[in-house]
């Protein structure tokens, strides 16, 4: 069972470099959406989809890009990264309309921006 | 806005005791689901236990228990018996609405707890 998978795992970045991480499940979940943890700080919703083609907006949403083209898929893109990115960012997904069910997450990336 | 508060940054606990990890929420949504996540310090997110704010009774899965006092708008974990492979950041959180209109899961900072043998 490969759940949700992300890459890169780690990624060392320098200011202003853009990258992607990915991430891509298996469970044929609508709903997908990106976090980002920092110390003291919990998890912070960056963006989020319902389906493909539909995105919206979570809490920090500033730097970041999202797009949906597959119900499977759901990059996240950092366009001129900065030091205020240097994070944990998980992607987690969920059925839609199931509003009891749990987030899965994958097992995180780590990416320090220097 | 609906808000999540963990105000227990850190917790020791003796291997064997209980311990008990507070959250209180903040939401004017009559309808809305609790949750707690486990984070060991290898990092993956593990779902622990879940409350939906119509349930009659506290939710109880294996060695956790939701103490679900709605009027004080809280949702504290209840862990029996602690094992040192508890010790792990320990996360509560809220999801507003019936589906549909929200799928979001919205996290309080965390409580970090530490079983000591």
């Amino acid at each position: 069972n490969a759940g949700v998978t992300q890459t890169p795992k780690f990624q060392v970045l320098k200011t202003g470099q853009s990258m992607t991480l990915q991430c891509a499940q298996d469970m044929n979940h609508e709903y997908m959406s990106w976090y980002r943890q920092d110390p003291g700080m919990g998890l912070r919703l960056i963006h989020y989809s319902v389906g493909a083609g539909i995105t919206d907006q979570g809490e920090v949403p500033n730097g970041y890009n999202v797009s949906r083209s597959t119900t499977e898929d759901f990059p996240l893109r950092l366009l001129s990264a900065a030091p205020s990115q240097t994070s944990v960012y998980f992607c987690a997904s969920s059925y839609w309309g199931r509003w009891t069910g749990e987030l899965f997450f994958g097992e995180g990336s780590r990416l320090t921006v220097l | 806005a609906q808000k999540i508060t963990q105000t227990q940054p850190g917790m020791f606990v003796q291997e064997k005791e209980a311990v008990t990890l507070d959250c209180t929420y903040d939401t004017s949504d009559p309808s809305y689901g609790l949750f707690w996540y486990k984070q060991p310090s290898s990092g993956e997110m593990i779902f622990l236990i879940y409350q939906g704010s119509y349930d009659q009774q506290n939710a109880t899965e294996g060695r956790y228990s939701l103490n679900f006092q709605k009027a004080r708008k809280s949702a504290n974990l209840v862990i029996s018996a602690s094992q040192l492979g508890d010790s792990a950041m320990y996360f509560c959180a809220m999801r507003e609405g019936r589906g549909g209109a929200t799928n979001k899961l919205i996290f309080g900072t965390g409580t970090l707890l530490a079983v000591q043998p």
